[in-house]
């Protein structure tokens, strides 16, 4: 899977929008971008994915770049909730077990009430 | 409620004594995964499952065992446990292993190897 690039960390506010971005600039045609969070002392939680069109669901909305070499995470109102680890990790389309999903070390959200 | 459930949450023991991790999802899905996340090093997939009876190795398989004889149900087994298995384990589903499924995962099995 190619490589992202993520800030260490983000600090926003409550009830702020969120904006986390991501740099792939190496992304093939056929990789998938996923994002998942890691609140404390939990398991990965899935967050939204996409292939090129932005998409939208119950958690955040994803914005995909029209080249595709970067995309941004927003979550439209933080709450203290969403302070968690955040992963934008690409995946191909074809799966392939043996990838796995590869972590890096994502960005640390902070929420400040 | 649609979960992967992990038992148990936590476990110290010593080197040697053979443990079982279980994990079991309830959401009918073909594909089942192993990661173990240390600091700095991230998640790091140990086996993999595509469907029952299928297993093969991730990247970090050596010292582990699994076996998928049901598809719900993806054990994790450490037959001479050593102390550099010391641990955060996490099992995940997704209905199939491609690209743009989501896994899903079970909240974490802390173990201590002493």
């Amino acid at each position: 899977d190619a490589k992202t690039t993520q800030p260490n960390s983000m600090e926003s506010n409550e009830e702020e929008p969120v904006h986390l971005p991501c740099n792939h600039s190496t992304i093939s045609g056929t990789d998938y971008i996923h994002w998942y969070r890691q609140l404390p002392s939990q398991g990965p939680e899935y967050v939204i994915h996409g292939l090129t069109s932005n998409v939208n669901n119950r958690m955040a909305s994803l914005a995909i770049a029209e080249d595709r070499k970067s995309s941004t995470l927003i979550l439209h109102r933080a709450t203290l909730r969403d302070a968690a680890v955040y992963y934008c990790i690409l995946r191909d389309e074809s799966g392939g077990g043996a990838d796995g999903l590869t972590f890096g070390k994502g960005t640390h959200l902070i929420i400040q009430p | 409620e649609a979960q992967v459930t992990q038992n148990p949450r936590y476990l110290i023991t010593v080197t040697g004594k053979k443990l079982t991790v279980t994990c079991s999802q309830n959401m009918n899905h073909e594909y089942m995964s192993w990661y173990r996340q240390d600091p700095g090093l991230g998640l790091r997939q140990i086996y993999y499952s595509m469907n029952v009876e299928v297993t093969d190795k991730g990247d970090v398989p050596e010292g582990y065992k699994v076996s998928r004889k049901e598809k719900r149900n993806f054990p994790l087994i450490l037959e001479s446990p050593s102390p550099n298995q010391t641990s955060l384990y996490f099992c995940a589903s997704s209905l199939w292993g491609l690209g743009n499924q989501p896994q899903h995962f079970g909240d974490g099995t802390r173990l201590s190897i002493l």
